[in-house]
């Protein structure tokens, strides 16, 4: 079945360092969604991908969908302190499945 | 902010009990889910259902049960709980019932047994 592998699992980076979590699917996606969980909180969607090699930005963060639909990224330029917390991928095609997250942790 | 409840937030109990944890959603949303999570770690999915009287097991084998009765309730419940059972309890919700929408996520279930 459809499975979405996430890399890496931990990253910590000096504040304003940059920072990069992979996506990569065995099957072609319809669309990728991120998402971030802060410490002792829950999921909360950031975005979502549809178009093949589509690239959107939020303020420091660029996601990105590969030409062939199969991985994507997200960059965040620059890490803050208040970047901290869980970033997690979803692949979907009938259904939607979650990457294992990244887990970021940002110092002073 | 989404509009999805769970409770109770927090719970310490003693194995064998039995448990049910409340979900409900005031968006209409077709799609209900429950994930099990250690605390920032990968996401496991229970149980889904695509709308009312709809119930299908997810990924992760699991000795609990849930009914959807009510567009809106989604409960899970733990016949007998064990230790092995202690986790965070997570239910969310997406509109329509393809699988590609975004999903909305309650503030979670932290679950103890003892």
């Amino acid at each position: 079945g459809q499975q979405v592998m996430q890399i890496p699992q931990y990253q910590h980076v000096q504040e304003g360092e940059d920072f990069t979590t992979y996506c990569n699917s065995s099957t072609t996606l319809s669309n990728i969604q991120w998402y971030k969980q802060r410490p002792g909180g829950h999921p909360v969607f950031l975005i979502q991908l549809v178009k093949s090699g589509e690239v959107k930005k939020q303020k420091r963060l660029t996601f990105q969908f590969g030409e062939a639909k199969k991985n994507s990224s997200l960059h965040i330029t620059a890490t803050q302190t208040t970047d901290v917390g869980t970033y997690f991928c979803a692949g979907s095609n009938n259904d939607m499945r979650f990457g294992a997250g990244t887990r970021l942790t940002v110092k002073p | 902010e989404a509009d999805i409840y769970q409770t109770p937030r927090y719970l310490v109990i003693g194995t064998g009990k039995k448990i049910t944890l409340e979900c409900s959603q005031t968006m209409g949303h077709d799609k209900m889910y429950w994930y099990q999570q250690d605390p920032g770690m990968e996401l496991h999915l229970i149980h889904y259902s695509y709308g009312v009287n709809s119930t299908e097991k997810g990924d992760l084998s699991s000795e609990s049960t849930v009914s959807r009765i009510r567009t809106e309730h989604f409960p899970l419940t733990l016949e007998s709980a064990r230790p092995s059972h202690t986790s965070q309890y997570l239910c969310a919700s997406s509109q329509g019932v393809a699988g590609n929408q975004p999903q909305h996520f309650g503030d979670g279930t932290r679950l103890s047994i003892l």
